[in-house]
């Protein structure tokens, strides 16, 4: 099962622009996690954040953490073509499972 | 960084044969690795969770007899697809994780053609 909602589904925004996407979730977590995925390939991790992190930073990704909205952002700011993929947030379902939301295809127009 | 190689990175095979998709973690060893299957512009369906040693755990839906999950070693899994059909043709990626907290390494997927 699902356990992340995306949003919106697919983002457009010229290169330079900042990009945010948004997860929400439905059960307690213990950390939330953000990959992306280029076009036919596996997926890369970008961030984990745990539950009593509020916001964390990575470059020019920042993430952010709202446990009692049970939601979570992720922001890249000056975007490059290079970031165009798909984003997806995923949280941890029992005790080993990662389960992945519906995912934001990004494209960065230059 | 940790490194998962997955092989092959595509096959096309015909209906009625078997497939075997490899999944290696190069650099550290994976106490656990996971399948995932990915339909176009979907997000990836957990199919199996693979222990060393241990039997695989299957999310419902997934038949366990046509997706046989081998964890022979700390450093490889094998699905193999038995008797593979058109349906069977997706995208087909498996991902390692270190420790408990870990996140996940991903190979680069198996494009599987049924034809």
């Amino acid at each position: 099962s699902q356990q992340g909602e995306e949003d919106p589904q697919a983002l457009s925004i010229q290169e330079g622009e900042n990009a945010t996407m948004n997860c929400s979730y439905k059960t307690s977590i213990n950390n939330l996690q953000w990959y992306r995925q280029n076009s036919g390939r596996g997926l890369v991790h970008l961030i984990l954040i745990r539950s009593n992190e509020r916001e964390k930073h990575s470059g020019r990704l920042r993430v952010t953490l709202d446990t009692s909205k049970k939601s979570s952002s992720l922001l890249i700011t000056a975007s490059r073509a290079a970031d165009t993929a798909s984003y997806f947030c995923a949280t941890r379902q029992g005790a080993q499972k990662l389960v992945f939301g519906q995912g934001t295809r990004l494209t960065i127009n230059p | 960084g940790a490194v998962v190689s997955q092989h092959p990175s595509w096959v096309i095979c015909k209906s009625g044969t078997s497939v075997k998709i490899e999944c290696r973690s190069l650099d550290f060893q994976a106490t656990t690795m996971f399948w995932y299957r990915q339909f176009p512009k979907q997000s990836l369906m957990l199919m199996a969770t693979s222990n060393e040693g241990s039997k695989a755990t299957y999310e419902q839906g997934v038949e366990k007899d046509k997706f046989l999950i081998n964890h022979a070693s700390l450093t490889l899994s094998t699905l193999t697809v038995t008797s593979a059909h058109p349906e069977d043709s997706s995208f087909y990626i498996c991902s390692a994780r270190g420790g408990w907290d870990s996140p996940l390494h991903f190979g680069n997927g198996t494009r599987l053609t049924v034809t």
